[in-house]
């Protein structure tokens, strides 16, 4: 597709339920980030994906979070026995594989609003 | 810590005047400084970004910002708003050279008033 794509858009969950979310990134692109957005916060990093390496989780708030990148393109962020402060907004990000000291612009999903009641 | 600090939450200027969003961040390392645009339910737009070229950085939209390092700033300007222009922006930077996840300030909502 043109852009990030995720989804669901929105998603209303009651706690201790599971959830999944999924990112679509711009095709080509080899590295993928997940941030959480907070009512009245900033962007918060959850965990990065950069082609084969292993994925940087250290912005993941517990061990509730996980995610998982298939075949280098799709990914699921998962949150297990969610807590109502998991309510957020989860963007997804996705930029071509930056090699050495170079820096590639990252270019963000419209984002999942997650409600947990 | 390393941070971004964003001064004011919310910011309301008429139409046609000037536009100035305040950033200030704290690095140990020369940091990688952007703006970002969000718009009500949509995702993330690059406004601009430093990295260590110029320091005057122009931007889409007519946004253009400096990066003063002695200030530890990298503030956010355009000359006249517009109506469009109400939104809520973001700083963020690469304060780290070895992570490439960006940290973000907590964004300041701009009203534009005809």
């Amino acid at each position: 597709g043109a852009g990030v794509s995720q989804s669901p858009s929105n998603k209303v969950t009651e706690k201790g339920k599971d959830v999944e979310l999924r990112c679509d990134p711009i095709s080509g692109h080899t590295a993928l980030y997940w941030y959480r957005q907070s009512l009245g916060q900033g962007l918060e990093f959850l965990i990065y994906f950069q082609g084969n390496s292993a994925p940087d989780k250290s912005g993941l708030p517990s061990d509730r979070f996980s995610a998982e990148r298939t075949g280098g393109s799709v990914s699921t962020l998962t949150i297990q026995r969610t807590q109502q402060e998991d309510s957020a907004v989860y963007l997804c990000a996705s930029s071509f594989m930056a090699s050495g000291g170079n820096w590639n612009e990252q270019f963000f999903g419209p984002g999942t609003r997650l409600t947990v009641l | 810590a390393q941070s971004v600090t964003q001064l004011g939450s919310h910011v309301s200027v008429s139409e046609g005047a000037l536009v100035l969003l305040r950033c200030n961040y704290s690095s140990s390392v020369p940091p990688y400084l952007f703006w970002y645009v969000q718009y009500p339910n949509q995702g993330l737009q690059l406004l601009l970004k430093y990295t260590s070229a110029a320091t005057l950085v122009k931007g889409i939209n007519g946004f253009e910002a400096e990066f003063k390092k002695s200030e530890t700033s990298f503030h956010l300007t355009k000359p006249s708003a517009h109506m469009s222009d109400a939104a809520e922006y973001f700083c963020a930077a690469r304060l780290d050279t070895g992570r490439r996840a960006l940290t973000f300030g907590s964004g300041t909502r701009l009203q534009v008033q005809p």
